[in-house]
């Protein structure tokens, strides 16, 4: 069965930087396009990012770009987000998702989340 | 940016009503639309995608509809499992962006 497992979140300060990563399983993973999105506490679902199924396109949202990127590995399964200059707006429950398609779809599988916290 | 609205925002309802919930689209999507279902504490789980199109595992009781601007979903008899928040999303292109949210409570 499909599985995406998300780690790497924690408290950070501001202005520092972390990485997170997805873990996928139960399906052939360089067939299908991955998102990320997040949630602030009590706050609806914000898209962050995608990228193709083989790397080759990478699409941020405005509050995001040119401070996170995405990208995957293909030989371990595995996406990740590097976030850099962190702000407290940044602080949400990051979630891996599986697009439905290639080149952006609906969600079909999601994670459980990982937990960010930007706070000094 | 495409922006996405919701309405309303907060619904107040009984088992067995029949619900409905809007959303539109500040361009025309064509049918680029899914539907979202999340509970308190878990992750979102889809229920309609390409606007009317019906996941699999999902209950038939769950609808929707529109193209363009405007869409709906649909719960013809809203069942204690159904408490939750419900969210649209377009996917017509990039950046993709969702509604602000339905949370539908009981009355």
């Amino acid at each position: 069965q499909v599985q995406l497992v998300e780690s790497g979140g924690g408290v950070v300060q501001p202005g520092r930087s972390l990485r997170l990563s997805c873990a996928a399983s139960g399906f052939i993973f360089n067939n299908y396009g991955m998102h990320w999105v997040r949630q602030a506490p009590g706050k609806g679902l914000e898209w962050v990012s995608v990228i193709w199924y083989d790397g080759s396109n990478k699409y941020y949202a405005d509050s995001v770009k040119g401070r996170f990127t995405i990208s995957r590995d293909n030989s371990k399964n595995t996406l990740y987000l590097q976030m850099n200059s962190l702000r407290a707006e940044d602080t949400a429950v990051y979630y891996c998702a599986r697009d439905f398609g290639v080149y952006g779809s609906h969600f079909d599988y999601w994670g459980q989340g990982t937990l960010v916290t930007v706070s000094s | 940016d495409i922006q996405m609205t919701q309405s309303p925002s907060t619904l107040s309802a009984s088992v067995g009503d029949r619900v409905t919930i809007t959303c539109r689209a500040s361009q025309s999507i064509s049918n680029w639309l899914a539907w979202y279902q999340q509970k308190p504490g878990k992750a979102p789980k889809v229920l309609i995608y390409k606007a009317s199109s019906l996941e699999s595992g999902v209950p038939s009781r769950f609808s929707g509809g529109g193209s363009g601007t405007e869409f709906t979903l649909t719960i013809s008899s809203l069942q204690p499992d159904d408490f939750a928040t419900y969210y649209c999303q377009h996917y017509n292109s990039y950046p993709l962006t969702f509604g602000g949210g339905t949370k539908v409570e009981i009355k």
